[in-house]
Protein backbone atom coordinates (compact mmCIF):
# COMPACT_ATOMS: atom_id res chain seq x y z
CA UNK A 1 0.00 0.00 0.00
CA UNK A 2 1.06 3.63 -0.58
CA UNK A 3 2.84 5.07 1.70
CA UNK A 4 3.83 8.82 3.25
CA UNK A 5 5.45 9.23 6.32
CA UNK A 6 6.61 12.70 7.71
CA UNK A 7 8.95 13.23 10.78
CA UNK A 8 9.32 14.44 13.17
CA UNK A 9 5.47 14.28 14.67
CA UNK A 10 6.57 17.34 16.53
CA UNK A 11 8.71 20.43 16.41
CA UNK A 12 9.79 23.11 19.01
CA UNK A 13 12.07 26.32 17.73
CA UNK A 14 13.21 29.20 18.65
CA UNK A 15 11.88 32.24 16.37
CA UNK A 16 14.93 32.60 13.76
CA UNK A 17 16.30 29.06 14.37
CA UNK A 18 15.61 27.37 10.57
CA UNK A 19 15.27 23.88 10.81
CA UNK A 20 13.67 21.47 8.16
CA UNK A 21 10.53 18.93 7.90
CA UNK A 22 10.79 15.56 6.00
CA UNK A 23 8.13 13.82 4.14
CA UNK A 24 8.94 10.49 3.02
CA UNK A 25 6.91 8.50 0.37
CA UNK A 26 6.49 5.11 -1.71
CA UNK A 27 4.36 5.38 -4.13
CA UNK A 28 4.69 3.73 -7.76
CA UNK A 29 4.50 6.09 -10.11
CA UNK A 30 4.36 10.18 -8.42
CA UNK A 31 2.10 12.28 -9.78
CA UNK A 32 2.37 15.18 -7.33
CA UNK A 33 3.54 15.87 -4.16
CA UNK A 34 1.50 19.04 -2.19
CA UNK A 35 2.22 20.55 1.03
CA UNK A 36 -0.09 22.23 3.27
CA UNK A 37 -0.41 23.96 6.79
CA UNK A 38 -3.14 23.51 8.83
CA UNK A 39 -4.35 25.58 11.71
CA UNK A 40 -6.57 24.34 14.98
CA UNK A 41 -10.06 24.30 13.52
CA UNK A 42 -9.48 25.13 10.23
CA UNK A 43 -9.10 23.57 6.64
CA UNK A 44 -5.42 22.56 4.65
CA UNK A 45 -4.49 25.91 3.51
CA UNK A 46 -2.31 25.12 0.09
CA UNK A 47 1.15 26.00 0.17
CA UNK A 48 3.20 24.00 -2.52
CA UNK A 49 2.84 21.60 -5.79
CA UNK A 50 6.01 20.10 -6.88
CA UNK A 51 6.16 17.03 -9.47
CA UNK A 52 9.95 15.74 -10.26
CA UNK A 53 12.93 14.88 -8.67
CA UNK A 54 14.70 17.87 -8.20
CA UNK A 55 12.04 20.37 -8.31
CA UNK A 56 12.04 23.28 -5.71
CA UNK A 57 9.50 26.12 -4.67
CA UNK A 58 9.74 29.07 -2.38
CA UNK A 59 7.38 31.33 -0.66
CA UNK A 60 8.63 33.65 2.01
CA UNK A 61 10.35 32.03 4.68
CA UNK A 62 9.12 28.01 3.24
CA UNK A 63 11.06 26.43 0.65
CA UNK A 64 10.29 23.20 -0.70
CA UNK A 65 12.30 19.93 -2.58
CA UNK A 66 11.57 16.70 -3.96
CA UNK A 67 13.52 13.88 -4.54
CA UNK A 68 12.63 10.19 -5.94
CA UNK A 69 11.67 8.99 -2.18
CA UNK A 70 11.22 12.46 -0.26
CA UNK A 71 10.38 15.93 0.00
CA UNK A 72 11.77 18.42 2.68
CA UNK A 73 9.98 21.53 3.71
CA UNK A 74 12.83 24.17 4.99
CA UNK A 75 11.59 26.77 7.40
CA UNK A 76 14.16 29.87 7.40
CA UNK A 77 14.41 32.35 10.43
CA UNK A 78 10.99 30.97 11.24
CA UNK A 79 8.61 33.22 13.12
CA UNK A 80 5.82 32.99 15.74
CA UNK A 81 3.16 33.01 13.08
CA UNK A 82 4.45 30.29 11.04
CA UNK A 83 3.13 28.00 14.28
CA UNK A 84 0.61 25.04 12.52
CA UNK A 85 0.95 21.63 11.78
CA UNK A 86 2.12 21.40 8.39
CA UNK A 87 1.18 18.14 5.98
CA UNK A 88 2.36 16.39 2.93
CA UNK A 89 0.30 14.45 0.55
CA UNK A 90 1.19 12.46 -2.88
CA UNK A 91 -1.22 11.98 -5.29
CA UNK A 92 -0.17 8.31 -7.68
CA UNK A 93 -0.65 7.76 -11.17
CA UNK A 94 -2.33 4.55 -10.83
CA UNK A 95 -4.27 4.87 -7.74
CA UNK A 96 -6.86 7.77 -9.41
CA UNK A 97 -6.84 11.47 -8.28
CA UNK A 98 -6.72 10.87 -4.34
CA UNK A 99 -4.60 12.19 -2.17
CA UNK A 100 -2.62 10.39 0.62
CA UNK A 101 -2.05 12.24 3.72
CA UNK A 102 0.54 11.75 5.88
CA UNK A 103 -0.20 12.40 9.63
CA UNK A 104 1.63 16.22 9.69
CA UNK A 105 4.18 17.85 11.67
CA UNK A 106 2.77 19.99 14.47
CA UNK A 107 5.44 23.21 14.49
CA UNK A 108 5.76 25.65 17.43
CA UNK A 109 7.80 28.56 17.16
CA UNK A 110 8.80 30.61 20.17
CA UNK A 111 8.65 34.25 20.70
CA UNK B 1 -13.37 34.32 -5.72
CA UNK B 2 -14.76 32.56 -3.24
CA UNK B 3 -13.01 29.92 -1.43
CA UNK B 4 -14.45 26.16 -0.80
CA UNK B 5 -17.48 26.85 1.37
CA UNK B 6 -18.47 23.98 3.42
CA UNK B 7 -21.79 23.87 6.12
CA UNK B 8 -22.58 23.71 8.68
CA UNK B 9 -19.22 24.24 10.07
CA UNK B 10 -20.59 22.71 12.78
CA UNK B 11 -22.99 19.33 13.39
CA UNK B 12 -23.97 17.96 16.72
CA UNK B 13 -26.22 14.74 16.17
CA UNK B 14 -27.49 11.96 18.74
CA UNK B 15 -26.71 8.28 17.93
CA UNK B 16 -29.36 6.92 15.15
CA UNK B 17 -30.12 10.38 13.39
CA UNK B 18 -29.03 11.68 9.67
CA UNK B 19 -26.21 14.19 8.87
CA UNK B 20 -26.03 16.42 5.83
CA UNK B 21 -22.61 18.01 4.81
CA UNK B 22 -22.94 20.27 1.97
CA UNK B 23 -20.04 21.15 0.09
CA UNK B 24 -19.91 23.99 -2.66
CA UNK B 25 -16.90 23.77 -4.85
CA UNK B 26 -14.53 26.99 -5.87
CA UNK B 27 -16.09 28.77 -8.98
CA UNK B 28 -14.50 26.95 -11.93
CA UNK B 29 -13.95 23.61 -10.18
CA UNK B 30 -16.18 20.88 -11.10
CA UNK B 31 -13.93 18.16 -9.71
CA UNK B 32 -15.25 17.22 -5.78
CA UNK B 33 -13.31 15.39 -2.72
CA UNK B 34 -14.64 14.10 0.46
CA UNK B 35 -11.63 13.77 3.34
CA UNK B 36 -12.46 12.79 6.40
CA UNK B 37 -9.84 13.86 9.88
CA UNK B 38 -9.92 11.86 13.43
CA UNK B 39 -8.11 13.22 16.07
CA UNK B 40 -4.44 12.54 15.90
CA UNK B 41 -4.88 11.00 12.22
CA UNK B 42 -3.84 12.14 8.94
CA UNK B 43 -6.53 13.05 6.32
CA UNK B 44 -8.69 9.62 5.00
CA UNK B 45 -9.89 10.08 1.27
CA UNK B 46 -13.63 9.00 1.19
CA UNK B 47 -14.91 9.62 -2.36
CA UNK B 48 -14.18 11.83 -5.46
CA UNK B 49 -16.86 13.55 -7.91
CA UNK B 50 -17.69 15.06 -10.89
CA UNK B 51 -21.16 16.70 -11.71
CA UNK B 52 -23.90 14.09 -11.34
CA UNK B 53 -20.71 11.19 -11.33
CA UNK B 54 -19.52 9.51 -8.32
CA UNK B 55 -16.04 8.72 -10.18
CA UNK B 56 -14.34 6.53 -6.77
CA UNK B 57 -15.39 5.82 -3.46
CA UNK B 58 -12.99 3.82 -2.60
CA UNK B 59 -12.81 4.88 0.83
CA UNK B 60 -16.48 5.32 2.27
CA UNK B 61 -17.92 2.82 4.29
CA UNK B 62 -20.57 0.73 1.81
CA UNK B 63 -23.30 1.28 5.06
CA UNK B 64 -24.81 4.60 6.06
CA UNK B 65 -22.61 6.96 3.77
CA UNK B 66 -23.58 8.41 0.78
CA UNK B 67 -22.47 11.16 -1.06
CA UNK B 68 -23.68 13.21 -4.43
CA UNK B 69 -23.00 16.12 -6.61
CA UNK B 70 -26.37 17.22 -8.30
CA UNK B 71 -26.13 19.33 -11.62
CA UNK B 72 -27.03 22.39 -9.95
CA UNK B 73 -26.54 23.19 -5.73
CA UNK B 74 -23.71 21.70 -3.72
CA UNK B 75 -22.56 18.05 -3.00
CA UNK B 76 -23.88 16.64 -0.16
CA UNK B 77 -22.26 13.97 2.12
CA UNK B 78 -25.01 11.96 3.63
CA UNK B 79 -24.26 9.61 6.67
CA UNK B 80 -27.45 7.72 7.94
CA UNK B 81 -28.01 6.21 11.28
CA UNK B 82 -24.82 8.14 12.72
CA UNK B 83 -22.40 6.42 15.56
CA UNK B 84 -20.65 7.96 18.05
CA UNK B 85 -17.62 6.65 15.55
CA UNK B 86 -18.83 9.29 12.92
CA UNK B 87 -17.55 11.74 14.64
CA UNK B 88 -15.05 13.37 13.07
CA UNK B 89 -13.69 16.48 10.54
CA UNK B 90 -15.09 16.15 7.43
CA UNK B 91 -13.60 18.42 4.45
CA UNK B 92 -14.50 18.63 0.92
CA UNK B 93 -11.90 19.80 -1.83
CA UNK B 94 -12.38 21.23 -5.06
CA UNK B 95 -10.25 21.20 -8.44
CA UNK B 96 -10.20 22.07 -11.83
CA UNK B 97 -9.62 18.97 -12.95
CA UNK B 98 -9.04 15.70 -11.65
CA UNK B 99 -4.92 16.03 -11.90
CA UNK B 100 -4.38 19.21 -10.41
CA UNK B 101 -4.08 21.19 -6.65
CA UNK B 102 -6.78 20.58 -4.20
CA UNK B 103 -8.37 23.43 -2.39
CA UNK B 104 -9.73 22.89 0.95
CA UNK B 105 -12.67 24.10 2.63
CA UNK B 106 -13.32 25.00 6.36
CA UNK B 107 -14.66 21.49 6.90
CA UNK B 108 -17.63 20.74 9.35
CA UNK B 109 -16.81 18.81 12.79
CA UNK B 110 -19.61 16.62 13.45
CA UNK B 111 -20.24 15.32 17.09
CA UNK B 112 -22.33 12.43 17.78
CA UNK B 113 -23.82 12.35 21.41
Amino acid sequence: EDQVTQSPEALRLQEGESSSLNCSYTVSGLRGLFWYRQDPGKGPEFLFTLYSAGEEKEKERLKATLTKKESFLHITAPKPEDSATYLCAVQAVNTGNQFYFGTGTSLTVIP
Amino acid sequence: NAGVMQNPRHLVRRRGQEARLRCSPMKGHSHVYWYRQLPEEGLKFMVYLQKENIIDESGMPKERFSAEFPKEGPSILRIQQVVRGDSAAYFCASSPSGRETQYFGPGTRLLVL
